[in-house]
């Protein structure tokens, strides 16, 4: 499977909203009615943490300016209103078939 | 607390082999499925291994087929990856990740351990 990830940059002041889209080649729902689409940011100098599970499940601890949404192959993360610490690299992973990463988007705060 | 400490990296030629271990903590180390997910200078995450609990099945990129091994030791919570026939493409930082339970994404990685393959 495929992913892809648009835009591959931007640039977002702080108090915007921010969103970036993932697709996939196939679709990711599988056999158990589950849509296994994460989400994950690396910020500069650090290992990658998981935002969103399944589409739309905020994994502990992530900030409720965080969502994610979508079905089948095209999925987005919004960020409602972007902070400083919003910075950084962010990936969407399938988990049907194996694992696979997006490219990664590089969000930049002006 | 979830920790998961990667070793083992190293300087290596082309052709040569490395072993990079994970020690985990935190958790019921045996009870859950672990990834290797590399990244090369600069470029983004490539999921490298995956193992399960049991050690019953493991799959591989096939960018490192034929080449990597994943193993585990429960007793040890240690997850392992034994890199053969080295290539310059093959240099990145490897990260440890614990995949959750109940589907399949990654709820934890390690710092990662810096591999690189030069002459």
């Amino acid at each position: 499977i495929v992913m892809t990830q648009t835009p591959l940059s931007l640039s977002v002041t702080p108090g915007q909203p921010a969103s970036i889209s993932c697709k996939s080649s196939q679709s990711l729902l599988f056999s158990d009615g589950k849509t296994y689409l994460s989400w994950y940011l690396q910020k500069p100098g650090q290992s990658p943490q998981v935002l969103i599970y399944e589409v739309s499940s905020r994994f502990s601890g992530v900030p409720d300016r965080f969502s994610g949404s979508g079905s089948g192959t095209d999925f987005t993360l919004k960020i409602s209103r972007v902070e400083a610490e919003d910075a950084g690299v962010y990936y969407c992973m399938q988990g049907v078939d194996l694992f696979t990463f997006g490219p990664g988007t590089t969000l930049d705060i002006k | 607390e979830v920790q998961l400490v990667e070793s083992g990296g190293d300087l290596v030629q082309p052709g040569g082999s490395l072993r990079l271990s994970c020690a985990a903590s935190g958790f019921l180390f045996s009870t859950y499925n672990m990834n290797w997910v590399r990244q090369a200078p600069g470029k983004g995450l490539e999921w490298v291994s995956y193992i399960t609990s049991n050690s019953g099945t493991k799959y591989y990129a096939e960018s490192v087929k034929g080449r990597f091994t994943i193993s585990r030791d429960n007793a040890k919570n240690s997850l392992d990856l034994q890199m053969n026939s080295l290539r310059d493409e093959d240099t990145a930082v490897y990260y440890c990740a614990k995949l959750v339970s109940n589907g399949w994404h990654i709820d934890y990685w390690g710092q990662g351990t810096l591999v690189t393959v030069s002459s």
